[in-house]
C-alpha cells in the first residue's frame, strides 16, 4: 500500500477560491515534501516540510504537519487556473537507526481543476 | 542550465522486444533515480544510484528490467524482453546525495508495449 494517500482524489474549485488536498503516511518520517506535476510532465518541487516543523509557508502555499496523526495538509490560496495540476505528496522515511533511507515514497495524488 | 534529460520521449514497441531509455541528469548531481508511473499503481520507485553505484534495486519489479550508470552524466533503463503490462511513463530524477529529498524530474518517457 502507499506510504502517502492523498485525500480528496480530485478537487474542483473556481479561480480565486483555495484548495485544500490531504496526505497521511504510515511511517516515522524525517521530512514530507510536495510536488506537482502537469498534464504529461514531470514533477516539480513546491516545499519541504521537516519532521520537527509544524508549519511552513512559500508564496501562496501553506504546508502544515502533524506528526502524531501522521498527515499533512497543502493549502494553495487565491488559486489559478495554471495551479490546475496533479499534486503529491512524498515521504522521506526514517529507520530503525534514526536516519534516512534515502528514497521518496509517493502517494497517488490529487488531481486538482482550478476553472477560469 | 538544462534540467534532467530523457530520451525517447515517446517509445512503442512490439511485445518481446527489448527498450532501452536514457536519462542524463543535471550537472553536479549525484544520485539518480528512475521511477514508472502508471494509474493503477501510481508513482514507483525501480532503483537509484549515488556516485554512479546501485544503492537500492528493490522496486525493479522482475529480471526484465536493468539498469546502469556507468558515468555520472549518463543512466540507461533497459527493459529485456518487454511486455504490454510495461506501459507506463518512465521517469528520470537527479539530486545532491545530500539533498536527496529534494528531487529533479525530467520530462518522462512514455512507453507503450503491444
Amino acid at each position: 500500500s502507499q506510504q502517502g494517500e492523498e485525500d480528496p482524489q480530485a478537487l474542483s474549485i473556481q479561480e480565486g477560491e483555495n484548495a485544500t488536498m490531504n496526505c497521511s503516511y504510515k511511517t516515522s518520517i524525517n521530512n514530507l515534501q510536495w510536488y506537482r506535476q502537469n498534464s504529461g510532465r514531470g514533477l516539480v518541487h513546491l516545499i519541504l516540510i521537516r519532521s520537527n516543523e509544524r508549519e511552513k509557508h512559500s508564496g501562496r502555499l501553506r504546508v502544515t504537519l502533524d506528526t502524531s496523526k501522521k498527515s499533512s495538509s497543502l493549502l494553495i490560496t487565491a488559486s489559478r487556473a495554471a495551479d490546475t495540476a496533479s499534486y503529491f505528496c512524498a515521504t522521506d522515511e526514517r529507520n530503525a537507526g534514526g536516519t534516512s533511507y534515502g528514497k521518496l515514497t509517493f502517494g497517488q495524488g490529487t488531481i486538482l481543476t482550478v476553472h477560469p | 542550465d538544462a534540467g534532467v534529460i530523457q530520451s525517447p520521449r515517446h517509445e512503442v514497441t512490439e511485445m518481446g522486444q527489448e527498450v532501452t531509455l536514457r536519462c542524463k541528469p543535471i550537472s553536479g548531481h549525484n544520485s539518480l533515480f528512475w521511477y514508472r508511473q502508471t494509474m493503477m499503481r501510481g508513482l514507483e520507485l525501480l532503483i537509484y544510484f549515488n556516485n554512479n553505484v546501485p544503492i537500492d534495486d528493490s522496486g525493479m519489479p522482475e529480471d526484465r528490467f536493468s539498469a546502469k550508470m556507468p558515468n555520472a552524466s549518463f543512466s540507461t533503463l533497459k527493459i529485456q524482453p518487454s511486455e504490454p503490462r510495461d506501459s507506463a511513463v518512465y521517469f528520470c530524477a537527479s539530486s545532491l546525495w545530500g539533498q536527496r529529498e529534494t528531487q529533479y524530474f525530467g520530462p518522462g518517457t512514455r512507453l507503450l508495449v503491444l
